[in-house]
């Protein structure tokens, strides 16, 4: 299958830091990326859709301006938390959308956020 | 609300069948998915399945959907300790965004 990766894989930041998160389709060009956020023993939550060269979609109760994202390219989404408090703990997994005869999404390793 | 439900835990001994079961709400979901997720791991796709089939068995893996209770399961064959993981079902309604379940935790003791 294909790859996706995101940097950090953990990151400890101290409240009121902003922490940026990649995501990267290593082999192939996604232009629809997804944000997911997961509590511990929970499933997984969808943020915000990423579309390439265009404003990120938000779910319903997301701040966008809390959780910036960027698409800036065919292989790399970035979202930021800005001024992290330590609710937003949890980790975060991206996934990019692979458009064949089938569309699959594949997702990356995920990111620890932890805010103290 | 959308809720795609699984029970949580399910704790198997190695070397049997496990089945894990999921209860779908979108009747227009064309894909139905099932993914694995080991502890501090993204996930992994394991299998699909078109809503129009019945079954499908892929190695170890049956996957049956009932579209009418909109219930869908996963059997996976001689189970090892290293299917241990959480499995999520999810659906893929017309949005193209998928809905997850609420995941079932398996356990598998020697």
């Amino acid at each position: 299958g294909a790859v996706v990766s995101q940097h950090p894989s953990r990151v400890i930041c101290k409240s009121g830091t902003s922490v940026k998160i990649e995501c990267r389709s290593l082999d192939f060009q996604a232009t629809t990326m997804f944000w997911y956020r997961q509590f511990p023993k929970q499933s997984l939550m969808l943020m915000a859709t990423s579309n390439e060269g265009s404003k990120a979609t938000y779910e319903q109760g997301v701040e966008k301006d809390k959780f910036l994202i960027n698409h800036a390219s065919l292989t790399l989404s970035t979202l930021t938390v800005t001024s992290a408090h330590p609710e937003d703990s949890s980790f975060y997994i991206c996934s990019a959308l692979r458009k064949r005869e089938f569309n699959e999404q594949f997702f990356g390793p995920g990111t620890r956020l932890t805010v103290l | 609300g959308e809720d795609v439900e699984q029970s949580l835990f399910l704790s198997v001994r190695e070397g049997d069948s496990s089945v894990i079961n999921c209860t779908y709400t979108d009747s227009s979901s064309t894909y139905l998915y099932w993914y694995k997720q080991e502890p501090g791991a993204g996930l992994q796709l394991l299998t699909y399945i078109f809503s129009n089939m019945d079954m499908k068995q892929d190695q170890r893996l049956t996957v049956l959907l009932n579209k009418k209770d909109k219930h869908l399961s996963l059997r996976i064959a001689d189970t090892q300790t290293g299917d241990s993981a959480i499995y999520f079902c999810a659906e893929l309604p017309y949005t193209d965004k998928l809905i997850f379940g609420t995941g079932t935790r398996l356990q598998v003791f020697p």
